[in-house]
């Protein structure tokens, strides 16, 4: 069974510093990996999406795959106080095998103006 | 974008009673999935479907059905509710069909048993 872990488990950084957050996954064969964001009592808001290994950027937000190392980070540019909120990794094997998603237990992250 | 909708968005249910949370999307994906979600568990996936019809089982079923009428509906179901099913349930639809494989959220319903 898929593993998927997330560090730190809560990150408080200063406005316009970057942020860097780190999962974990167990199974080499997983192919499709995302970060969420969730605002409290909200849903989950897709940040960026990468399949193969390397860097993808989405605005403000860079995933950098290895899935040599079984990482997947992702990098927030100059955050906001309005990123504040819980960033969850997925990781999943693709539509041949369910779709369906595994994920950690999130990265509540704190940005302080 | 994807639209997935759900409803009720909060619910207050007693033990022993039926629950049906809902779901509907409008951009004809072929996947489905309902996932709870419970601080030190992140989120479950409960039950998910291929398409009109199917159901199947995720990584925590018991205590739940659910039901696939058509391509845009999808519902789970608490015959008998319990106060450990308190959490909150997510709905999602997705499909790789064309390209690589998106998933997308619906807000959420917080389902309180007492």
């Amino acid at each position: 069974q898929q593993k998927v872990q997330q560090s730190p488990e809560s990150l408080t950084v200063s406005e316009g510093a970057m942020a860097s957050l780190n999962c974990t996954f167990s199974d080499r064969s997983s192919d499709n990996f995302r970060w969420y964001r969730q605002h409290s009592g909200k849903g989950l808001e897709v940040l960026v999406s990468i399949f193969s290994d390397g860097e993808k950027e989405e605005g403000s937000f860079t995933a950098h795959l290895n899935r040599a190392s079984l990482h997947v980070f992702l990098h927030i540019r100059e955050p906001q106080p309005s990123d504040s909120a819980l960033y969850l990794c997925a990781v999943s094997m693709g539509p041949g095998n369910t779709g369906k998603l595994i994920f950690g237990l999130g990265t509540t992250l704190q940005v302080q103006p | 974008e994807a639209a997935v909708t759900q409803s009720p968005r909060n619910k207050v249910a007693v033990t022993g009673g039926k629950v049906t949370l809902s779901c509907n999307q409008t951009n004809n994906h072929n996947n489905m999935y309902w996932y709870r979600q419970d601080t030190g568990h992140g989120l479950r996936l409960i039950h998910y479907s291929y398409g009109a019809g199917s159901t199947e089982k995720g990584d925590i079923p018991d205590g739940y059905k659910a039901s696939r009428p058509s391509q845009e509906n999808f519902s789970l179901i608490l015959e008998l509710a319990t106060p450990s099913q308190t959490s909150v349930y997510f709905c999602a639809s997705g499909d790789g069909l064309g390209g690589p494989y998106e998933q997308y959220f619906g807000p959420g319903t917080r389902l309180t048993v007492l």
